[in-house]
């Protein structure tokens, strides 16, 4: 069973700019989560989204935004990006029944400079 | 408010030595309660999960918890530690609705030859 994947892996943008990640969850699951992981913040909770609806966000600015499609995929956008986003963003997804976990991908590593 | 409370910021521990990550909760809905481990640059590996049942429950790589209602508890432990073992862990806190994990900030663990 495929995992959890992100694209792309890594990526390096200026401050200003805008940026799509991408997530594949795996096949089955309907919710997708995103994560912010910068240097000494931890695991920052962005946004939720099931069944292809946003169901909650973190406390972040508009200028972080996504999706979820049809087939479950979901993309993050930022926008004006800042120094300050650069950072590992992590997808995640889970079934319905979250007692079978969460399963994490690899994250896309973003350096805004 | 609900958080995540990991005590110990970094933990050296010698190889064949036993370890115990700390972790304590404070939710106010049942909790979902897991174990993650993240080795440098990468995604969040499940290593276990409570959310029912048995208080001692086992995961990959030789690791258990134990959930402790009464001390709002859900503390990580190895037997016998390998070099392998060096990353960081996560303990994070969900529930049944689906809402966002809650990590906490994450124990780092060395292990020493």
């Amino acid at each position: 069973e495929a995992g959890v994947t992100q694209s792309p892996t890594h990526l390096i943008k200026t401050r200003g700019q805008q940026v799509t990640l991408r997530c594949s969850p795996i096949s089955g699951h309907t919710s997708v989560y995103w994560y912010q992981q910068a240097l000494g913040l931890g695991l920052q909770f962005l946004l939720w989204y099931d069944e292809g609806e946003e169901r909650n966000r973190g406390n972040f600015p508009p200028r972080f935004s996504g999706r979820q499609f049809p087939n479950y995929s979901s993309e993050l956008n930022v926008n004006a990006l800042e120094l300050e986003d650069s950072a590992l963003y992590l997808c995640a997804s889970s079934l319905r029944d979250r007692a079978y976990g969460y399963t994490f991908g690899s994250g896309t590593r973003l350096t805004v400079v | 408010a609900q958080s995540v409370t990991q005590p110990d910021i970094h933990i050296t521990v010698s190889e064949g030595a036993s370890l115990e990550l700390r972790c304590n909760y404070s939710y106010g809905a049942t909790p979902y309660l897991f174990w993650y481990v993240q080795s440098p640059g990468q995604g969040l590996q499940l290593l276990l999960k409570y959310f029912s049942g048995d208080t001692l429950v086992q995961g990959i790589k030789g690791f258990e918890a134990e959930f402790k209602r009464s001390q709002s508890s859900f503390n990580l432990r190895k037997p016998s530690v390998h070099w392998s073992d060096a990353a960081e862990y996560f303990c994070a806190v969900g529930n049944q609705a689906g809402t966002a994990l809650i990590f906490g900030k994450g124990t780092t663990l060395s292990v020493s030859s």
